[in-house]
C-alpha cells in the first residue's frame, strides 16, 4: 500500500473552512484513499474516500490532484467538535484488506 | 452506517490476571475483524485479523499466545489478553468491514476499549 505524508498538526478558526492535505505520490492506479478521524479516546470515524473524482457527503468533500499524487480533506464549517487526528490511508478496496494508519494529521478548531 | 460494539470500554485489572474484550457487529455480518493497540499519543497499530471459523493472523511481534483472538460467529470477535502486564495497558478497538457483496474497503469501529492494568 502506497505511503502517505501529512503534516503533523493544523489549526482552524471555528466556522471557517479546514483544508487538510495528503501527499500519496506512489499512489498505484487502483488503490483509493480514505479519509478517518479520531476523537480523544473514541475508535476511528470513517469519513470518505475517493478514486480520482472528487466526492463529497454530509461530511466532508475529498478532493484529489488529476495526477493522484495528492488530496486534500475539506471541512467547509468547522466546529469545535471537529476537533481530532485525521488519517490519510491509501490502498485498494477490499473486504478483508486491512487498514495501516500513519501518524495523520490533528486539527485543532479554534473558537 | 454499520454499527461494532465493544465491551468493555474500560477495564482494570490485576497483573496476571486475563481480560477479554468482545467485539460484535451489531447489523451486518463480518466474516473478518481487525484488532487495533493504540498507546497514548501514538497511531493506532494493527495487531490481528480475526477471521471466522479459522484461526486468526497475526501481525509481526504480536505474540498470538498472549493475545488470545477467536471469532466463532459472524457478529463476534474476542480478544483475551493473557496473563496481562502494566505493559499491556493500552486502547485498543476493533473493526469490521461494513458493507457486505460490495466491495467498499470502508472499515467501522468499535468504540475502544482501555485496559489499565495494576
Amino acid at each position: 500500500d502506497a505511503k502517505t505524508t501529512q503534516p503533523p498538526s493544523m489549526d482552524c478558526a471555528e466556522g471557517r473552512a479546514a483544508n487538510l492535505p495528503c501527499n500519496h505520490s506512489t499512489i498505484s492506479g487502483n488503490e483509493y484513499v480514505y479519509w478517518y478521524r479520531q476523537i480523544h479516546s473514541q475508535g476511528p470515524q470513517y469519513i470518505i474516500h475517493g478514486l480520482k473524482n472528487n466526492e463529497t457527503n454530509e461530511m466532508a468533500s475529498l478532493i484529489i490532484t488529476e495526477d493522484r499524487k495528492s488530496s486534500t480533506l475539506i471541512l467547509p464549517h468547522a466546529t469545535l467538535r471537529d476537533t481530532a487526528v485525521y488519517y490519510c490511508i491509501v490502498r485498494a478496496p477490499s473486504n478483508t484488506g486491512k487498514l495501516i494508519f500513519g501518524q495523520g494529521t490533528t486539527l485543532q478548531v479554534k473558537p | 452506517g454499520a454499527v461494532v460494539s465493544q465491551h468493555p470500554s474500560r477495564v482494570i485489572c490485576k497483573s496476571g490476571t486475563s481480560v477479554k474484550i468482545e467485539c460484535r457487529s451489531l447489523d451486518f455480518q463480518a466474516t473478518t475483524m481487525f484488532w487495533y493497540r493504540q498507546f497514548p499519543k501514538q497511531s493506532l497499530m494493527l495487531m490481528a485479523t480475526s477471521n471466522e471459523g479459522s484461526k486468526a493472523t497475526y501481525e509481526q511481534g504480536v505474540e498470538k499466545d498472549k493475545f488470545l483472538i477467536n471469532h466463532a460467529s459472524l457478529t463476534l470477535s474476542t480478544l483475551t489478553v493473557t496473563s496481562a502486564h502494566p505493559e499491556d495497558s493500552s486502547f485498543y478497538i476493533c473493526s469490521a468491514p461494513g458493507t457486505s457483496g460490495r466491495v467498499t474497503g470502508e472499515l467501522f469501529f468499535g468504540e475502544g476499549s482501555r485496559l489499565t492494568v495494576l
